[in-house]
């Protein structure tokens, strides 16, 4: 069981925008602003899209963004496109020293 | 070009140990940890533990505590994870991550991944 909850899967048509969300608590999301998410196509490694909450590392497309409000951190994909459906996995900085959500998987239909 | 390209795939018998390599380029690597994460099939990332280039200190997920231990070797540029008493459990595929933060061993994010080495626990 991850310490980070994330919803199994959404999904969007091309051009819309989706959201996936990733809740923690006081003590990892909420506490610190160290929230970076990754994308993972079936049998590759995960890449890093987005780090400290809402900062994307050079060659993220800018459809990618990031956000918090609380104990919840959240992922946005504008502009949908077929080659962002894989899965996506929520981390964050606690005193473990970090943690991860168990993924949600993003179907483009 | 930064890369992490790590050893080929092991089978291993219950009970038995595995020592998976990772060979770092591209960039100083003594100016980063690094991290094992593993990928149970079919389930999420789990941290495993991380190394400091320098010194050698690790500091380990207590769930892997007592059987892995992990090294490097500052001449080759290259960090082991060793995980002994393996069992079913443990089969998985075992990613060796670069690691980012301002302190040790905290661990804000990771920004580079090695492609993967899949370890099968089977009798």
């Amino acid at each position: 069981q991850s310490v980070l909850t994330q919803p199994a899967s959404v999904s969007g048509s091309p051009g819309q925008s989706i959201t996936i969300s990733c809740t923690g608590t006081s003590s990892d999301v909420g506490g610190y602003n160290y929230v970076s998410w990754y994308q993972q196509y079936p049998g590759k490694a995960p890449k890093l899209m987005i780090y400290d909450v809402s900062n994307r590392p050079s060659g993220v497309s800018n459809r990618f963004s990031g956000s918090k409000s609380g104990n919840t951190a959240s992922l946005t994909i504008s502009g949908l496109q077929a080659e962002d459906e894989a899965d996506y996995y929520c981390s964050s900085y606690t005193s473990s020293p970090v943690v991860f959500g168990g993924g949600t998987k993003l179907t483009v239909l | 070009q930064m890369q992490l390209v790590q050893s080929g795939a092991e089978v291993k018998k219950p009970g038995a140990s595995v020592k998976v390599s990772c060979k770092a380029s591209g960039y100083t690597f003594t100016s980063y940890y690094m991290n094992w994460v593993r990928q149970a099939p079919g389930q999420g990332l789990e941290w495993m533990g991380i190394i400091h280039p320098i010194g050698g200190s690790t500091s380990y997920a207590q769930k892997f505590q007592g059987r892995v231990t992990m090294t490097r070797d500052t001449s080759t540029s290259t960090v082991y994870m060793e995980l002994s008493s393996l069992r079913s459990e443990d089969t998985a595929v075992y990613y060796c991550a670069r690691g980012y933060s301002s302190t040790w061993p905290d661990l804000y994010y990771f920004d580079y991944w090695g492609q993967g080495t899949l370890v099968t626990v089977s009798s």
